[in-house]
This record gives structure tokens, C-alpha cells and sequence, in this order.
């Protein structure tokens, strides 16, 4: 029972420079969510999805982009990586109803200098 | 500005010993959830609060949502070392959709 499962689980960035951190879920959960957690700020939601081909954008999108061809599947896209997305970013999945948790990713650490 | 606040922000206690974080917000909200957080891994639900007034117990964890539904504590009983992580609660609040979640709280409980 792998759950979520994101890659890589760190990543060095250069200023400008582009990358897709990936996102795959084995339990048929309709709902997925991209955060980043900064010290100190708790999560904040990036973008979101409620079933494949849907996606809305949440807090804090600008700078990123997602897709959701699969139920299974949530790859975020960062275009021209800049220092202020240096965070550890998670994704998550969750079933309907909002008495069902998350189940989160462990996380990528991504670094851009 | 926070929408959901917790306190204190960090905590280092001995084994053995009692104690209670605390989430709050203006703001009311459907249900609350907490989690907990070990470093290097995405936070783990421990509960999940929907009606106010409402007490879940999980072992040594009491968790307990406001009458106003604006609130939460969490209680640790003789805390042990295993219990040493990053709390963090969320709500979704009664306008919105999408849970949202406090900045956390830092427990150490050291041997």
C-alpha cells in the first residue's frame, strides 16, 4: 500500500530554470492538493483538484502550474524557479467528506538558488 | 495573518509530564482536524472534531472542539518521547471549501 508518492525528494534549482515535481496516489481518491510548508507559516495550499480534469488554484499559485489527466496522477510545474519557492512541498489526496483526513506525500525540499 | 492560530508555537517538556496545545481562530468553522508531523515526512491525521462541544480520546490524546466551533485543545497525558513532533490543526471554514491549517506547534519531549 504505497499511498502518495512524490518525486524527487530533493532538488537544487538554479534562478530560472524549470522543473515538474511529481505526484502519484494508489487509493482512487477523487480530491488532490499541492502545499509548501515554510517555517514558522504552516501549509498553503498551491492548487487543487477534485477528480481528473479539473484543477483550481488555491492561496498562494502564482509561479506554478498543475494538470490532472489521471485520477492517479498531480504533477506540479514550476516555470522560471525563483529564490521565494525554495519550500518543502507536499502533495496530498483525500476521499469526499469532510470527516476523511488527507494523506499526505513525504515531500520534496526544494532549494533555488 | 493567520486564519487559524495555535499556541505556544513551541514546547519542550520531560517524559512523563502533562500538557495542552491550543487552535484558535475568529473565524467558525465545519471541523477541524489534527495532525502530526515527525521531520522528513507529511503530517499524519490524528483526529478529526465535527461537532461543538464534541471529546475524542486516542490513548493518551484528548482532543476536544469548541462549543463555538472556533476552537480546539489538544491534551497529552505523561507525554513520551515518541510524542515529539510538529501538531498542526485545520479547519474548513463554514465559507469555504478547502481545509486550512495553523502554523503548527513544536513539541519536544525529551527522556
Amino acid at each position: 500500500n504505497a499511498g502518495v508518492t512524490q518525486t524527487p525528494k530533493f532538488r537544487i534549482l538554479k534562478i530560472g530554470q524549470s522543473m515538474t515535481l511529481q505526484c502519484t496516489q494508489d487509493m482512487n481518491h477523487n480530491y488532490m492538493y499541492w502545499y509548501r510548508q515554510d517555517p514558522g507559516m504552516g501549509l498553503k495550499l498551491i492548487y487543487y483538484s477534485v477528480g481528473a480534469g479539473i484543477t483550481d488554484k488555491g492561496e498562494v499559485p502564482n509561479g506554478y502550474n498543475v494538470s490532472r489527466s489521471t485520477t492517479e496522477d498531480f504533477p506540479l510545474r514550476l516555470e522560471l524557479a525563483a529564490p521565494s519557492q525554495t519550500s518543502v512541498y507536499f502533495c496530498a489526496s483525500r476521499t469526499s467528506g469532510q470527516q476523511y483526513g488527507y494523506t499526505f506525500g513525504s515531500g520534496t525540499r526544494l532549494t533555488v538558488v | 495573518t493567520q486564519l487559524l492560530e495555535q499556541s505556544p508555537q513551541f514546547l519542550s517538556i520531560q517524559e512523563g509530564e502533562n500538557l495542552t496545545v491550543y487552535c484558535n481562530s475568529s473565524s467558525v468553522f465545519s471541523s477541524l482536524q489534527w495532525y502530526r508531523q515527525e521531520p522528513g515526512e507529511g503530517p499524519v491525521l490524528l483526529v478529526t472534531v465535527v461537532t461543538g462541544g464534541e471529546v475524542k480520546k486516542l490513548k493518551r490524546l484528548t482532543f476536544q472542539f469548541g462549543d463555538a466551533r472556533k476552537d480546539s485543545s489538544l491534551h497529552i497525558t505523561a507525554a513520551q518521547p515518541g510524542d515529539t513532533g510538529l501538531y498542526l490543526c485545520a479547519g474548513v471554514p463554514y465559507y469555504g471549501q478547502n481545509f486550512v491549517f495553523g502554523p503548527g506547534t513544536r513539541l519536544s519531549v525529551l527522556p
